[in-house]
């Protein structure tokens, strides 16, 4: 149950795209499509902006989407907003209904 | 309102043992995997346990294992951690959350505020 990969930080300009990564293995990210990410603000508990690698929960805006390729999993934002500024987190499943998350990305909004 | 509250926590000397809770309201609470998820301070999400909607199926982080116990009273919608043999690691926010779907433990969309716990001498 090791930890998944993530850059510590991103950064784009409002109106820009910037895309977050989470690299696992075979047998978390690579091995299901149950790739989740969520979104955390200062002194805020987590927020679910995608499930399943690429579904939205109702009320997340479209300009969050998720893919996978491999082993590795992203998380773009769309149309940069200085509301997204926040930590975002990756998680997995890992088998045997054990999870997995990310070491969380800092997003700044320039 | 779909709501968790999370309490129970507080100082606690190593070695010692506290019990969180989360009370649920607004869903129907039996109908749900539950889950534990911790952040230590300036530090990321670490998932904890997770427990099926009867109580029967718990999992846990390997770490953790033989230290912390999950459980439910769907009776009372409250959910459950026992913390034993508590260590500096441990401390950390403890927030609990709800399964975004009812037969999956994967994605979890319904989150307390989180309670604190230190552990230090």
């Amino acid at each position: 149950q090791s930890a998944l990969t993530q850059p510590p930080s991103a950064s784009g300009s409002p109106g820009q795209s910037v895309a977050i990564s989470c690299t696992g293995t075979s047998s978390d990210v690579g091995g299901y499509n149950y790739v989740s990410w969520y979104q955390q603000r200062p002194g805020q508990a987590p927020k679910l902006m995608i499930y399943e690698v690429t579904k939205r929960p109702s009320g997340v805006p479209d300009r969050f989407s998720g893919s996978k390729s491999g082993n590795t999993a992203s998380l773009t934002v769309s149309g940069l907003q200085a509301e997204d500024e926040a930590d975002y987190y990756c998680s997995s499943y890992a088998g045997s209904n054990n999870l997995v998350f990310g070491g969380g990305t800092k997003l700044t909004v320039l | 309102e779909v709501q968790l509250v999370e309490s129970g926590g507080g100082f606690v000397q190593p070695g010692g043992s506290l019990r969180l809770s989360c009370a649920a309201s607004g869903f129907t609470f039996n109908n749900y995997w539950m889950t534990w998820v911790r952040q230590a301070p300036g530090k990321g999400l670490e998932w904890v346990a997770n427990i099926k909607q009867d109580g029967r199926e718990k999992y846990y982080v390997d770490s953790l294992k033989g230290r912390f116990t999950v459980s439910r009273d769907n009776a009372k919608n409250s959910l459950y951690l026992q913390m034993d043999s508590l260590r500096a690691e441990d401390t950390a926010v403890y927030y609990c959350g709800r399964a975004l779907e009812r037969e999956k433990n994967d994605a979890f969309d319904v989150w307390g505020q989180g309670t604190m716990v230190t552990v230090s001498s």
